[in-house]
This record gives C-alpha cells, structure tokens and sequence, in this order.
C-alpha cells in the first residue's frame, strides 16, 4: 500500500518568507509526528497528533512554528518568518495507535528546506 | 527528561565481521526502544522494537538487540555484516509517560567494507 508521502520534496525560499510543508500519513493512521533533522544530526521531535486529542506541541521550537492535522488525514507544519538556522530536513511520520501504545512509525521521504 | 546517547558518530566494519551500534538510554518510567535505519536519500525505516517479554529482540534484515535494563542499554548487532549494511542508524526510546514524543539518538554512521 501506499506509504507516508510529503511535498515538496525540496523548498528554497528567502529569509523572511513563510513556508508550507504537507505530509499525508497511511491510511487509518491515527498518529501523526513531525520532526527536524539538522544536517549531520538526529532527529528532533516536534509535535504529535493522535486521533482528535490536543496535540503534544511541545517540540515546537518558537512561536514561528505551527501544526494542522485535518481529522486523521493530512497534516501542514507551517514556519513563518523563515530564518537560516530553519534549514533542515522535515520528517513525518505515521502510525497506528495500538492498546499497547506502542507503535511502529512509518517515515516519509522528508522535505529538504533550504532558507537563503 | 529522557535522553538517548549514541556513543559512536561511525562504526567501521569488514564484511562477514560482526557488527554492533550501541545505544543507551535514560528515561523514569518503563522504556520503548526502537532502531531505526536510513539509508542515503531515503527515509528512515523500522528494523526492530523492544516492548516486553524477551530482552533479546530479533528484527529485519538479520539484526537483533537486546534490551539490558541494568545497564540501560540497547545495542544492536548483527553477526555477520554485509556491504548492504552501511547506512546511518537511530536509536530511540518513548514512555508511556510521554507517549508520542520519541527521543532520537544522534545516530550511527556504519561503514562496512568489503
């Protein structure tokens, strides 16, 4: 089936500019999770989504940071007023949410974001 | 807070030797520990997760790990790398605490040489 897909693949954009990352998790998913990856460096967690419960933004590093989740569908990370050091790998993941609570996530291809 | 260290930045190999990346972890509460692999220009994909039960996890592609709570750690190892093997590797942990807010080791580049 398909897997968790994100656009763009890569985003250039000016210092200053607001940006639009989209991730669109496996169907029936109910978890969502985004996070940074700086180059030459780990992940780094920002928000999670379960289900319709608040989101855990405690990752978010400034108020410049924002998430959306429509239902349990796709997912827009927002970053207004770009800087330098937002240059980084934006990774989603997905998964289901098992009574366990543990869950395998399934990674997208990540969109390169490149701020001039 | 829970934390995931990854002491190697690269681990250097020969085909058919065996391989280890170590992972400890600090966490209060009952840990989750997963590894991760990425593979160049692609996502990051599942090799295998700990939960409960038997310590000893085995996972995809002839990895295994086992889970030491005395010594809060995690490795990985395979007995016998391949070239195929070389990839950076993550390893992670979660609480039921703070479900949902994965910890991520630095990660592990493993270079396997034929």
């Amino acid at each position: 089936g398909a897997g968790v897909s994100q656009s763009p693949s890569n985003k250039v954009t000016e210092k200053g500019k607001d940006v639009e990352l989209r991730c669109d998790p496996i169907s029936g998913h109910t978890a969502l999770y985004w996070y940074r990856q700086r180059l030459g460096q780990g992940l780094e967690f920002l928000i999670y989504f379960q289900g319709n419960s608040a989101p855990d933004k405690s990752g978010l590093p400034s108020d410049r940071f924002s998430a959306e989740r429509t239902g349990e569908s796709v997912s827009t990370l927002t970053i207004q007023r770009t800087q330098q050091e937002d240059s980084a790998v934006y990774l989603c993941a997905s998964s289901t949410r098992t009574s366990a609570g543990t869950d395998t996530q399934y990674f997208g291809p990540g969109t390169r974001l490149t701020v001039l | 807070a829970q934390s995931v260290a990854q002491p190697e930045d690269q681990v250097n190999v020969a085909e058919g030797n065996p391989l280890t990346v170590k992972c400890t972890y600090s966490v209060s509460g009952n840990p989750y520990l997963f590894w991760y692999v990425q593979y160049p220009n692609r996502g990051l994909q599942f090799l295998l997760k700990y939960i409960t039960g038997d310590n000893l996890v085995k996972g995809s592609y002839g990895f295994e790990a086992e889970f030491n709570k005395s010594q809060t750690s995690f490795h990985l190892k395979k007995p016998s790398a391949l070239v195929s093997d070389s990839a950076l590797y993550f390893c992670a942990v979660v609480t039921t605490d703070s479900w949902g807010k994965f910890q991520f080791g630095a990660g592990t580049q493993v270079v396997v040489t034929p």
